[in-house]
């Protein structure tokens, strides 16, 4: 497709287990982003992803949240033994180096994740 | 580092009124500032941006936005609201790395 998609839409899990959310960029946009989108917290930033260079994750909250992207394209967030205050919309966004639209994100649907 | 404000957590206007969302921003430096909007249950939308070209930004849906430096302001306005507007709106800037940060958002309410 020619958007950010992101799988699952919808994710519950129980409090403790793993989850994996994956991202889909726009093909040949060389930026990623994941956000979290929550009640108590608005939108926030979590992981940048630029090309080859090494990942800013200034933005995790904890060392429960990592993420990688191979190739170059896809991207996985990974929450480990989650908690309840995880449940939030994860976004992800990518952008292209060049163009009109060099620095606009363009953003996915959001995997909606409900810890129990 | 950058950060917006946005004044108001809800607005309510009538269908064929004027709308405006106002935002204030802080930034060391010139910033790009955005407007997204997001209806219910949809990804975030861009509106508009400002990078530092016109002060008068022209958008989708006919929203517009004017950067003001004096008044660190980059307040978002329409002259009709039409009841496919209600949404929630982010203004937005951004800092390094090219990353958002977003305001708290407003809640556009339009009204028959």
């Amino acid at each position: 497709g020619a958007g950010v998609s992101q799988s699952p839409s919808n994710k519950v899990t129980e409090k403790g287990k793993d989850v994996e959310l994956r991202c889909d960029p726009i093909s040949g946009h060389t930026a990623l982003y994941w956000y979290r989108q929550s009640l108590g917290q608005g939108l926030e930033f979590l992981i940048y992803f630029q090309g080859n260079s090494a990942p800013d994750k200034s933005g995790l909250p904890s060392d429960r949240f990592s993420a990688e992207r191979t190739g170059g394209s896809v991207s996985t967030l990974t929450i480990q033994r989650t908690q309840q205050e995880d449940s939030a919309v994860y976004l992800c966004a990518s952008r292209s180096d060049g163009g009109y639209s060099y620095n606009e994100q363009f953003f996915g649907p959001g995997t909606r994740l409900t810890v129990l | 580092a950058q950060s917006v404000t946005q004044l108001d957590s809800h607005v309510s206007v009538s269908e064929g009124t004027p709308v405006l969302l106002r935002c204030n921003y802080s930034s060391s430096y010139s910033p790009s500032l955005f407007w997204y909007v997001q209806h219910p249950n949809k990804g975030l939308q861009l509106l508009l941006k400002y990078t530092s070209a016109a002060t008068l930004v022209k958008g989708i849906n006919g929203f517009e936005a004017e950067f003001k430096k004096s008044e660190t302001s980059f307040h978002l306005t329409k002259p009709s609201a039409h009841m496919s507007d209600a949404a929630e709106y982010f203004c937005v800037v951004e800092g390094g790395g090219n990353k958002l940060t977003f305001g708290t958002g407003t809640q556009l309410k339009v009204e028959l």
